[in-house]
């Protein structure tokens, strides 16, 4: 009931192009839902945080979109650049603190 | 201002050897995480801190350990090291609830 599930595990986009990563959860007591980059050699940068009473929030070129009804938030990166490269992993926390992360998406944008 | 610092950043060690991992949280925060990495995984949750006190605890045997000082700073123990405890283990701290900030971890080699 802890398991995020995160899709697609890799994703190859065309500069200047959309970016999509998607999770799913089951725990309907998560009430904070992050996401992560995560450059090869480093942890993970938080890059944008959602709660549940809200369905969308943008930040620059990137925005969640949260779908509480299907248990569902993805991550949406727009112009995407070779600069974003990196490994992706959404998250969700349990009161308390306690971070579950998605199993991560390697995202590759093309010049 | 400093991040969250982690020491070392690599290291080998045999199979039943113990190791210890040092962690010097972010200035202001006052909670530490530690987080396992498999190679191509998301981060695993292994125990928090807070006020020198094991405040959660993830799935991990008790073969994983740790210690937080009074000045916040934290130490991972693993004894009896098995050829999969090999990772990357990563430092979270946050100055309480919210707003993790990760070490760019350690990584830790069994053979």
């Amino acid at each position: 009931q802890q398991q995020v599930k995160q899709s697609p595990q890799s994703l190859i986009v065309q500069k200047g192009g959309i970016s999509i990563i998607n999770c799913a959860y089951e725990n309907t007591a998560f009430d904070y839902f992050p996401w992560y980059q995560q450059f090869p050699g480093k942890g993970p940068a938080l890059l944008i945080a959602i709660r549940p009473d809200v369905s969308e929030k943008k930040e620059g070129r990137f925005t969640i979109s949260f779908n509480k009804s299907a248990k569902q938030f993805s991550l949406h990166i727009m112009d995407s650049q070779p600069g974003d490269s990196a490994t992706y992993f959404c998250a969700a926390r349990v009161p308390g603190n306690m971070l579950t992360f998605g199993g991560g998406t390697r995202l590759m944008v093309k010049p | 201002d400093a991040g969250v610092t982690q020491s070392p950043t690599h290291l080998i060690k045999t199979r039943g050897q113990q190791v210890t991992l040092r962690c010097s949280p972010k200035s202001g925060h006052d909670t530490v995480s530690w987080y396992q990495q498999a190679l191509g995984q998301g981060p695993q949750f292994i125990f928090q801190y807070y006020e020198e006190e094991e405040r959660q605890r993830g799935n991990f045997p008790d073969r994983f350990s740790g210690h937080q000082f009074p000045n916040y700073s934290s130490e991972l123990n693993v004894n009896a090291l098995l050829l999969g405890d090999s990772a990357l283990y990563l430092c979270a701290s946050s100055p309480g609830q919210d707003g993790y900030t990760f070490g760019s971890g350690t990584r830790l080699t069994v053979v």
